[in-house]
């Protein structure tokens, strides 16, 4: 069964810095793309960026370019957002998800809660 | 980037109702979309990819069609546990974009 789990979420004043993880089983991890996309509360799925399976492609959505970095370990199966200089914006639940060859989303994690105030 | 627009917003819809939801994209996107179903609290569950290709595990009550800047989805007799919020998603070109979504309630 395919699973992915993110952790670290939590709550961080602007201009802090967090990093996510989401580790995933189930399926070959290092033959998958892999994503973030993030949810607002009460608001719409944006994506965030992504990840080629060898790491040499990424990618990230404007409003996060130059503050968050995707990485991933294949050896330890997981996914990472390091997030620095950090907004109110950037308050949202925060998806990890597989990537099919198509660029839909086929599992998604069950989303980890960074919250950003002073 | 390329933009999606849900219509409607939000749709009240009784048990055995057909629910059509439509996006259109600011641009030609081919057949490069696909549905999602996001029930509170919870991730999304792809319903429809490549725009009309039915996720194995969905019902066949759930269907989609069109191409190029016009597509839909449609519930053709819709159930209680259909309710959540409806989005699409091109998947033609980055940034990978999501239409604002369609919340589906149940009389």
């Amino acid at each position: 069964e395919v699973q992915l789990v993110e952790s670290g979420g939590g709550s961080v004043q602007p201009g802090g810095s967090l990093r996510l993880s989401c580790a995933a089983s189930g399926f070959t991890f290092s033959n998958y793309w892999m994503h973030w996309v993030r949810q607002a509360p009460g608001k719409g799925l944006v994506w965030v960026s992504r990840i080629s399976s060898d790491r040499k492609t990424i990618s990230y959505a404007d409003s996060v370019k130059g503050r968050f970095t995707i990485s991933r370990d294949n050896a330890k199966n997981t996914l990472y957002l390091q997030m620095d200089n950090l907004r109110a914006e950037d308050t949202a639940v925060y998806y990890c998800a597989r990537g099919t060859s198509t660029w839909w989303f086929d599992y998604w994690g069950q989303g980890t809660l960074l919250t950003v105030s002073s | 980037d390329i933009q999606l627009t849900q219509s409607p917003s939000s749709v009240s819809a009784s048990v055995g109702d057909r629910v059509t939801i439509a996006c259109r994209a600011s641009h030609h996107i081919n057949i490069w979309l696909a549905w999602y179903q996001q029930k509170p609290g919870k991730a999304p569950k792809v319903l429809i990819y490549d725009a009309s290709n039915l996720r194995s595990g969905v019902p066949s009550r759930f269907s989609g069609s069109g191409s190029g800047t016009v597509f839909t989805l449609t519930i053709s007799s819709l159930q209680p546990e259909d309710f959540g919020t409806y989005y699409c998603q091109q998947a033609n070109s980055f940034p990978l974009t999501f239409g604002g979504g369609t919340k589906v309630e149940i009389k």
